[in-house]
């Protein structure tokens, strides 16, 4: 069992360059989410899913967009890379409000 | 909007010794609560758990009582291992979101 996949693991781009962030789980989970983490902030929300077809934004959404649209994807993507995005971004996923949300390994990315 | 304010770190601790990580929540609704961890280099996993008031999470030596009175959800080891070491965050969940406090990290000494 995966659990929650995401890749790449690191990337370097440069401002203005665009890339999309992959997240994909095998949970059957309906709650999707991004988060950005950053030194002495947490986990901020970047958007996040209640299940296919249907994307909020969360906290920090300007910059990033995303969509839904299986059960098992949730990508994000950067449109216009800025410095202020270097950060380490996490995916996660849950089935209810109530019960543990599962975080991918991670994706540390530097914009120069 | 709910929110999660946690003690700030770093904490560094001596083998054996007592932790407790202060916790308190600001929501609008009954949130569950929850302590992560997370190890160098690696995701964010759940260390515990508490769906509703006085509820008590439990899991390799650590506790956290969910406390509706004080908002509060302070987790407590009662005896740290270097194994402990890791940067440890409060978070709370409503509905579909979960909100996080800044995390704290814990180093432990041998």
């Amino acid at each position: 069992n995966a659990g929650v996949t995401q890749t790449p693991k690191f990337q370097v781009l440069k401002t203005g360059q665009s890339m999309t962030l992959q997240c994909a789980q095998d949970m059957n989970h309906e709650y999707m989410s991004w988060y950005r983490q950053d030194p002495g902030m947490g986990l901020r929300l970047i958007h996040y899913s209640v299940g296919a077809g249907i994307t909020d934004q969360g906290e920090v959404p300007n910059g990033y967009n995303v969509s839904r649209s299986t059960t098992e994807d949730f990508p994000l993507r950067l449109l216009s890379a800025a410095p202020s995005q270097t950060s380490v971004y996490f995916c996660a996923s849950r089935n209810t409000r109530d019960t543990e949300a599962f975080f991918g390994q991670g994706t540390r990315l530097t914009v120069v | 909007g709910d929110s999660v304010t946690q003690m700030e770190g770093p904490v560094t601790l001596s083998e054996e010794a007592f932790l407790t990580i202060n916790c308190t929540y600001t929501a609008t609704g009954y949130p569950s609560l929850f302590w992560y961890v997370q190890y160098p280099g690696e995701g964010l996993q759940l260390l515990l758990k508490a769906t509703k008031a006085d509820d008590k999470g439990s899991n390799k030596g650590f506790e956290a009582t969910y406390r509706k009175e004080t908002t509060s959800f302070h987790l407590e080891k009662g005896s740290v291992q270097v194994s402990d070491s890791a940067v440890y965050f409060c978070a709370l969940g409503d509905d579909y979101k979960l909100s996080f406090g800044a995390g704290t990290t814990v180093t432990v000494r041998a």
